[in-house]
């Protein structure tokens, strides 16, 4: 199994351009997390979803938006980057609630916007 | 306040110290708790949970402290390959099983 796989690893962005994070897991999970850590700060949740076709609010959800069409699939949106979005972005899976404290993380996105 | 709070460190041990982390949380509600691992420009990874009665895994001891809302982390005989950064994780309130992160306490480990 390749757990939980992110696309693409680095990316750099000038101000106001857009792009999408590809967020794949193969274990069947239903819960699926997309968080960013920045220094100092921990890791915060921007979105979450509870199941496929369905997802919610995070701690820090301004200028992201995600979608959860595949229950394996979780994209993460940024509509018109700004330079406080650079940031390393992780995504994450866990089973449904009983299995919630153990989640899984994918390898990371390191994005920069200039 | 922040939600979960831990000292940054970096804690500078040498191989076959004992160290100890502790970690505060604000909100009394807070159901369930973690100690997870990262290494440096790596994803977290899952150490171990943390039961009110306290647990061991191996070289590893987590304890939780409800009354005065802190939860710790033991490791005994360190290696090398325990550098890492050791983040407390809490789960807050009900209907959203997202977990609150503390910022993580970096451990060095030297020879």
């Amino acid at each position: 199994n390749a757990g939980v796989t992110q696309t693409p690893k680095f990316r750099v962005l000038k101000t106001g351009q857009s792009m999408t994070l590809l967020c794949a897991q193969d274990m069947n999970h239903e819960y699926m997390y997309w968080y960013r850590q920045d220094p100092g700060m921990g890791l915060r949740l921007i979105h979450y979803s509870v199941g496929e076709g369905t997802t919610a609010k995070g701690e820090v959800p301004d200028g992201y938006n995600v979608s959860r069409l595949k229950k394996q699939n979780f994209l993460l949106g940024l509509e018109s980057a700004a330079p406080s979005q650079t940031s390393v972005y992780f995504c994450a899976s866990s089973y449904s609630t009983r299995g919630a404290g153990e989640q899984y993380f994918g390898p990371g996105t390191r994005l920069t916007v200039t | 306040r922040k939600e979960v709070e831990q000292d940054p460190g970096p804690f500078n041990v040498p191989e076959g110290a004992t160290v100890a982390f502790n970690c505060t949380y604000s909100n009394s509600a807070s159901q369930s708790f973690f100690w997870y691992r990262q290494d440096c420009r790596k994803e977290p990874k899952l150490l171990m949970s943390v039961y009110s009665s306290g647990n061991e895994d191996g070289r590893f001891t987590a304890q939780l402290n409800r009354a005065s809302q802190y939860i710790s982390l033991l490791i005994r005989d360190s290696k090398l390959s325990d550098s890492a950064t050791y983040l407390c994780v809490v789960i807050t309130g009900t209907g959203r099983r997202a977990l609150t992160f503390g910022s993580g306490t970096r451990l060095q480990v030297q020879p």
